[in-house]
Parts: C-alpha cells; structure tokens; sequence
C-alpha cells in the first residue's frame, strides 16, 4: 500500500532555532499537505501544495512540493514555544475518494 | 462556531460493550470520514462517504459500522468493544474531487479518545 516515510520523528530545538521536516512517498500524489496537531486537538491545515515544484509560504512555514511528486519538506522559521506540537505530512490520493496518507508525524519540542 | 464537531470528547467503556460516536459539520462538504490515531500518534483512514453514500471502507472489522443519516452527519458504532480499539477517533470533512484551493482542504474534529478496560 501506499505509505510515506517522514522525518525526523522528533526534534527538540532552542526558541529562534530554524527547523526543516520532509516526507517522501513510494508513490506520486497530485496534493500535498502539512497538518499540525495540538495535544487534545484534531489535526489543522498548515498549508496545500498543487503543483509539483510549487513554493509556498505561511507566515514562518514554508513548504515545497518535490519535483517528481513524491517528496514535500516543511521549513519553520525563527521557532516560537507555540511552535510545540506534531506536524503531519499527507498525501491526498483523489483516485481513492481523496483519502489522505499520513506520514508518521514529527513531534517538534521548543525549549524558550 | 465548530465547522465539525464530535461527541464524546472521551468515552472509557469496558470490553463487549457496543458504543458510538457522533459526528457533525457545518462546512456544507459531501464527504465525511472517519480516521483513527493510535498510541503512536499514526493517523490512518477507516471510512469515506460521500453524500452519504459509503466510498472508502479500509479493511477495517465489521464490528465498526459507519452510518451517515445525511451529508452533514456521519456517525460511528463500534460492537463488541475490545481492548484494541483503544486509540482516537477523528472525523474529518471535505468537499468532493480536487479543489486546489488550500481553504477547502480536510477539516478535523477535535477527536474522540477511546479508552476500552
């Protein structure tokens, strides 16, 4: 089955510190996205990537859809202690009723 | 205003028992799912539909049975509880097909934590 390999599993950085997370896939997605999740809360839209190549910028994140459609990284800038919490990669397979394929998550720590 | 929302938020429940979970939105989406998170905080799907209508169904055991009374709603009854089931439950929302339109993405309830004794 399809499955993605993100990494690193956890990180624990100095507040300021840059940060850079990726996913790579067996298989090519047409989207890809990049959740985060709170503790006691359901995952939240970080920010959607389209197109293959495509750069896109959130406030501190920024994401890249690879090339070759099978691999996507998350940079967040200038950490903040709000920063805490688990970042998902998904891929979103529209052959398949757009059911999303996580990655295993990274579990980001920010000590002030 | 909760786009989707489930209940409980915690059910601790002993084995054999049959429960559910309930779930809504108010997004105006046609599809709805259910994805499960377990101790190791992977998040796989078990159930898709579609303007009720059953699209996704993830080998998952037949003692778990979605039913979607509407587009808006779609509820979860798991039967004969067993310590394994033990893990969050999160229903989430979408609109249908490609949108490329990163506001009309997967929406996630606040999840429903499963503990069976």
């Amino acid at each position: 089955g399809q499955q993605l390999n993100q990494s690193p599993q956890s990180m624990f950085i100095q507040e300021g510190e840059d940060v850079s997370m990726n996913c790579t896939s067996s298989s090519i997605f047409n989207t890809w996205l990049w959740y985060k999740q709170d503790p006691g809360e359901g995952p939240v839209l970080l920010i959607a990537l389209y197109k293959a190549g495509e750069l896109t910028s959130n406030g501190r994140l920024t994401a890249q859809f690879g090339i070759t459609r099978k691999d996507s990284f998350l940079n967040i800038s200038a950490s903040i202690p709000s920063d805490v919490g688990i970042y998902f990669c998904a891929g979103k397979d529209y052959n398949q009723g757009g059911k999303l394929i996580f990655g295993q998550g990274t579990e980001l720590s920010v000590k002030p | 205003d909760t786009a989707v929302s489930q209940t409980p938020k915690y059910l601790v429940t002993q084995m054999g028992n049959d429960k559910s979970i309930k779930c809504e939105q108010n997004l105006g989406h046609d599809t709805m799912y259910w994805y499960k998170q377990d101790s190791k905080k992977f998040l796989k799907i078990m159930f898709s539909y579609n303007n009720k209508e059953l699209i996704i169904n993830e080998t998952v055991p037949n003692r778990f049975s979605p039913k979607s009374p509407d587009k808006a709603h779609l509820n979860l009854h798991i039967n004969s509880l067993e310590l394994g089931d033990s893990a969050v439950y999160f229903c989430a929302s979408s609109p249908w097909g490609p949108t490329g339109q990163g506001n009309s993405e997967a929406f996630f309830g606040q999840g429903t934590r499963l503990t069976v004794v």
